[in-house]
This record gives C-alpha cells, structure tokens and sequence, in this order.
C-alpha cells in the first residue's frame, strides 16, 4: 500500500471539460512532484514544489496548472486537454529536495 | 542534459534463473534509486544507494553501486513470476550544487519472468 494517495484513479473527460486531479500524503514530506508517464516508458517530471513553493516547471503546457493548498496536498488543474495528454499522471513526495521519492498509484487519465 | 543509460530495454526469463540490469552514465550521482512499476500501480521504491561501492541486498535482490558513483546494477537470483514488472533506475547528479529535486530516470528494463 501507497502511502501517497491519489484520487481519482481513473478520469474521462473531453476536450473542453475542466478537471482536477488529487494527492494526499501524511508523511511530513516537504517536496511534492507531478509526473506523466506514457505505457512502460519512465516518469516525465512536469512540477517540483519545496516547501509549498512551484520550484520545478518543465516547460509544461499551461492547460495544465498545479497547486499546492498545504504541506499535505498537491493538486494538478486540467482544463482544455488534448488527446495526447492521455497519460498515467503520477505524483510523488520526498522528506525534502534530493531525497528518495515515493510514488502514489496514479491517475489514469483519458482525453477524448 | 545528462543521461542515465539502462540496459537491457527488454528481458524475458523462465522461473528460477539469475539476471542483471545495469544502468551507466558519464556523470557522477549524489544517490540513486531503484524503482519496481506493476501495471496499474506506481513505482514502488526498492532501494537508494549513496556510498560509492555500497552493496545492499533486499531478500534475492543486490544492488550494487560503482566506486565512482556513475553506474549502478540490480542482480535478481532466481527470478519467480511475481518479480515481473518494469524496473527503473533514476538519480540525482551531483552538479556541484542541488539537482533541485530532479530525478533522472533511466529508460526502464520490462522483466517477465515465466512460470
């Protein structure tokens, strides 16, 4: 069992829809990531937040925008997706920057 | 951009024999860790290694990491079925300051052991 939490596991949505995605972990962990992962390819870092500040963003599309309301809780914004963006969206939290990360199940995500 | 070499992409066995993944780059890591993905779950973190030379084990799996922190491998003893998965190498390189979180992964081993 995860202890990084994400919900829902699985979302439908169309193009024009406005989505969120959510995760949860009680660890104390300071550093909280987002991730997309394709079908048995690596994790792709989207966002890195340190102490509740975005410290990471790779360049990402700005349909897709996250949040961090808490230490505890990381959300990722989904709004006027592309089917391209169907996609495993894992996120991942750390004690602090550079250290081991520890990944929830993820959220199966499907654009149609 | 560094690079995280993992090998081999693909690895097919039968139940009870030995394998190794190897993952190699140019660079020196601060860490790395070795990560087990089942379909429909997330990576599950098996082992981080820190100390150039470190060899840990965890129940039929050694994990070793070179003395120059630039390569790591994972040695499976007698695979069973219930190993099958993808296998992810991934790790924070020392560029003389923070990778900030940044985690770079290798390109992952797709393990299936047969029964």
């Amino acid at each position: 069992d995860t202890e990084v939490t994400q919900t829902p596991k699985h979302l439908v949505m169309g193009m024009t829809n406005k989505k969120s995605l959510k995760c949860e972990q009680h660890m104390g962990h300071r550093a909280m990531y987002w991730y997309k992962q394709k079908a048995k390819k690596p994790p792709e870092l989207m966002f890195v937040y340190s102490y509740e500040k975005l410290s990471i963003n790779e360049s990402v599309p700005s349909r897709f925008s996250p949040e961090c309301p808490n230490s505890s809780l990381l959300n990722l914004h989904l709004h006027a997706l592309q089917p391209e963006d169907s996609a495993l969206y894992l996120c991942a939290s750390s004690l602090r920057v550079n250290q081991p990360q520890h990944f929830g199940d993820g959220t199966r995500l499907s654009i149609l | 951009t560094q690079l995280l070499e993992q090998s081999p992409q693909f690895l097919s066995i039968q139940e009870g024999e030995n394998l190794t993944v190897y993952c190699n780059s140019s660079s020196v890591f601060s860490s790395l860790q070795w990560y087990r993905q089942e379909p429909g779950e997330g990576p599950v973190l098996l082992v981080t290694v820190v100390t150039g030379g470190e060899v840990k084990k965890l129940k039929r799996l050694t994990f070793q990491f070179g003395d120059a922190r630039k390569d790591s491998s994972l040695h499976i003893t007698a695979a069973q079925p219930g190993d099958t998965g993808l296998y992810l190498c991934a790790g924070f390189y020392n560029a003389g300051g923070t990778s900030y979180g940044k985690l770079t992964f290798g390109q992952g081993t797709i393990l299936t052991v047969h029964p």
